[in-house]
């Protein structure tokens, strides 16, 4: 069964920095394209950023470019992602996904529970 | 940059038939995914590439797309149905993935 489990969120000040982890077991981590999506409270689904299996292919969302950068570990079946100069507008429920390759595109066949990061001014 | 639109809301009785329609320019050319958000729930994926189910999804379950619109179809809706639904594709010109605003399904 697969397994996602994310940690790290947690209330901080605007323009500090946060560190996501996700734990995944169930599958063999280092074949398949992880992703983050976030929801803000109230709110959609909002795609964050994704990598693929070796980390050679990275990419986000205009929303946060520049500013998180997404790794992963294959020896420890992790995913990370590293926040900073966090914004009020980056207050959200932070999901870990894993990919599965579609006829076009990816699209993302399971989820974790989420991670809450409020940041405050 | 490449926008999804769903209506906010769709109400069906049980029994019926409840349809989720996704618009975006030349969707059709695109494969779209469904996903399923229950209150203080993780979404779960229901359909994708268009009209594929994943495994223990019912088949009351199904979808469609051509042209500028994409379509979740429920059949013979239950209670356990309501939930918020988003659709969901690739937008290759950015790569970035896009999902709709949401739908939220209630059943009356």
């Amino acid at each position: 069964e697969v397994q996602l489990v994310e940690s790290g969120g947690g209330l901080v000040q605007s323009g500090r920095s946060l560190r996501l982890s996700c734990a995944a077991s169930g599958f063999i981590f280092n074949e398949y394209a992880m992703f983050w999506v976030r929801q803000a409270p109230g709110k959609g689904l909002e795609w964050v950023s994704s990598i693929n299996w070796n980390s050679g292919n990275r990419d986000y969302a205009d929303s946060v470019k520049g500013r998180f950068t997404i790794s992963r570990d294959n020896a420890k079946n992790s995913l990370y992602l590293q926040m900073n100069t966090l914004r009020t507008e980056d207050t959200a429920l932070y999901y870990c996904a894993k990919g599965a390759r579609g006829v076009i595109s990816y699209y993302f066949d399971s989820w974790g529970q989420g991670t809450l990061v409020t940041v405050s001014s | 940059s490449y926008v999804l639109t769903q209506p906010p809301s769709v109400s069906v009785a049980p029994g019926q038939t409840a349809r989720i329609t996704c618009g975006g320019t030349n969707i059709g050319s695109k494969s779209v995914h469904w996903y399923q958000q229950k209150p203080g729930q993780a979404p779960v994926l229901v359909v994708y590439d268009d009209r594929d189910r994943p495994s223990g999804i019912p088949d009351r379950f199904s979808g469609s797309n051509s042209g500028n619109t994409a379509t979740l179809t429920i059949s013979r809706v239950e209670a356990g149905d309501e939930a918020d639904y988003y659709c969901q594709v690739w937008d290759n010109t950015r790569a970035a993935w896009v999902f709709g605003g949401g739908t939220k399904l209630t059943v009356l």
